[in-house]
């Protein structure tokens, strides 16, 4: 069965930091590219950064860039984003996403990260 | 970063065709297309189709994406209740490295 599953997210006060990771299930990371995608309460979606299975080409959202980091073991099939400098705008709910073949194919149902003092 | 621009909402009837409508540049939806995605209240996004007018197994010929210069374009023909939910637009952009996204359309099915 084909499955994403988030974990990690939290309450964290503005400045500190979160780690949350994704376990896949069911398919073989060297045949996707793997991203985070974001929804605010209420927004609509925003990506945030996606990586090649090995990790070799690594691209951000420029409203996370220098504050998150995005990686992959792909022996583990987990995927990871270490949220550093965290801001009340980064509050939302954080999906991991497969690209296969065409754009976003597989999505987990999420992981709520809220930044409050 | 320069998102996708979509009307925020469209209502059409039921067994009715909507046209849904994503704006953006050469660089993004001009250049290699676009993907359309439905997202119901409380649940994940589904992907609709993706580079166009392709579609993952499992969706329904009733959903038709097109493009046309910097516009892509998803038609959903014969509406259906289950039809009511926010679509999203979406397209790798070449100048920015980055994936942007439209604000959503919300389909309302009278």
């Amino acid at each position: 069965q084909v499955q994403l599953v988030e974990s990690g997210g939290g309450v964290a006060q503005p400045g500190r930091s979160l780690r949350l990771s994704c376990a896949a299930s069911g398919i073989r990371f060297r045949n996707y590219i793997m991203h985070w995608v974001r929804q605010a309460p209420g927004k609509g979606l925003e990506w945030v950064s996606c990586t090649s299975h090995d990790g070799s080409g690594k691209f951000y959202a420029d409203s996370v860039k220098g504050r998150f980091t995005i990686s992959i073991d792909d022996s583990k099939n987990m995927l990871y984003l270490q949220l550093n400098s965290l801001r009340p705008d980064d509050t939302a709910m954080y999906h991991c996403v497969g690209e296969g073949g065409g754009a976003f194919d597989l999505w987990g149902q999420g992981t709520v990260v809220l930044v409050s003092s | 970063q320069a998102g996708l621009t979509q009307p925020p909402s469209v209502s059409k009837g039921l067994r009715q065709t909507a046209t849904l409508t994503c704006t953006g540049n050469s660089n993004n939806v001009g250049g290699l297309g676009g993907a359309w995605l439905q997202q119901h209240q409380g649940h994940p996004p589904k992907l609709l189709s993706y580079r166009n007018n392709n579609r993952p197994s499992g969706i329904s010929e009733r959903f038709s994406a097109s493009r046309s210069g910097n516009t892509v374009s998803l038609t959903i023909s014969g509406l259906q209740p289950e039809d009511e939910a926010d679509y999203y637009c979406s397209a790798w952009d070449s100048s920015l490295n980055a994936w942007v996204f439209g604000g959503g359309t919300k389909l309302t099915v009278l």
